[in-house]
């Protein structure tokens, strides 16, 4: 499968402010997937993009998709507690699986 | 609709052993894939069923294995326990087979701890 790097590893970020993840691969990916893992919880899907530059909004969550389809990220504005969690980015291959990136662990002050 | 469930929810082994792990999944979808949870490697996928079939495995061991019934449900089976076999093992299924476009939903997981 094709790796996918994300970065960064930890986001501590003040309530109210604004952050990205960015997801990143050496080949063109096939579609590119996002997940929140809440602590102590599962992964739960948030988003699928498939076409090159792709654009999607979810009320506070931005994610996009880049022209060459290597490259994917997502923007949370005025970060709240319940954006707390790990967001993993996860690229749906050729043969039946995801791979995962390492994920982003969000911390956020009050 | 019921979720992805998963049993045991916990599970403590000792090394050498072997454990069962089970995994039911929603109503109606055919493609069970599982992996593997811990702190330093992330997300570990370690195989993909379909119609009973594994179509696709990751790279761990010969002591991991698993199966898939009739009716859609998938058992995982770890062989020989090692202390680094500890982690979150998630079970996770999906509407339609055979497509790339397609989430995922998980379980709750097993945390199997073998001491």
């Amino acid at each position: 499968g094709q790796q996918v790097m994300q970065i960064p590893q930890y986001q501590h970020v003040q309530e109210g402010e604004d952050f990205t993840t960015y997801c990143n691969s050496s080949t063109t990916l096939s579609n590119i997937q996002w997940y929140k893992q809440r602590p102590g919880g599962h992964p739960v899907f948030l988003i699928q993009l498939v076409k090159s530059g792709e654009v999607k909004k979810q009320k506070r969550l931005t994610f996009q998709f880049g022209e060459a389809k290597k490259n994917s990220s997502l923007h949370i504005t005025a970060t709240q507690t319940t954006d707390v969690g790990t967001y993993f980015c996860a690229d749906r291959s050729n043969d039946y699986k995801l791979s995962f990136g390492a994920g982003t662990t969000v911390t956020v002050r009050a | 609709k019921a979720g992805v469930t998963q049993t045991p929810r916990y599970l403590i082994k000792t090394r050498g052993q072997q454990v069962t792990l089970s995994c039911s999944p929603i109503s109606g979808h055919r493609s069970v894939s599982w992996y593997q949870q811990t702190p330093g490697q992330g997300l570990q996928f370690l195989f993909e069923y379909f119609s009973e079939t594994q179509r696709n495995k990751g790279n761990f061991p010969g002591r991991f294995s698993g199966r898939q019934f009739s009716n859609s449900r998938s058992e995982m089976n770890v062989s020989t326990l090692e202390l680094g076999d500890s982690a979150l093992y998630l079970c996770a299924s999906s509407l339609i087979s055979g497509l790339m476009n397609t989430e995922a939903f998980f379980g709750q997981g097993t945390r199997l701890t073998v001491v």
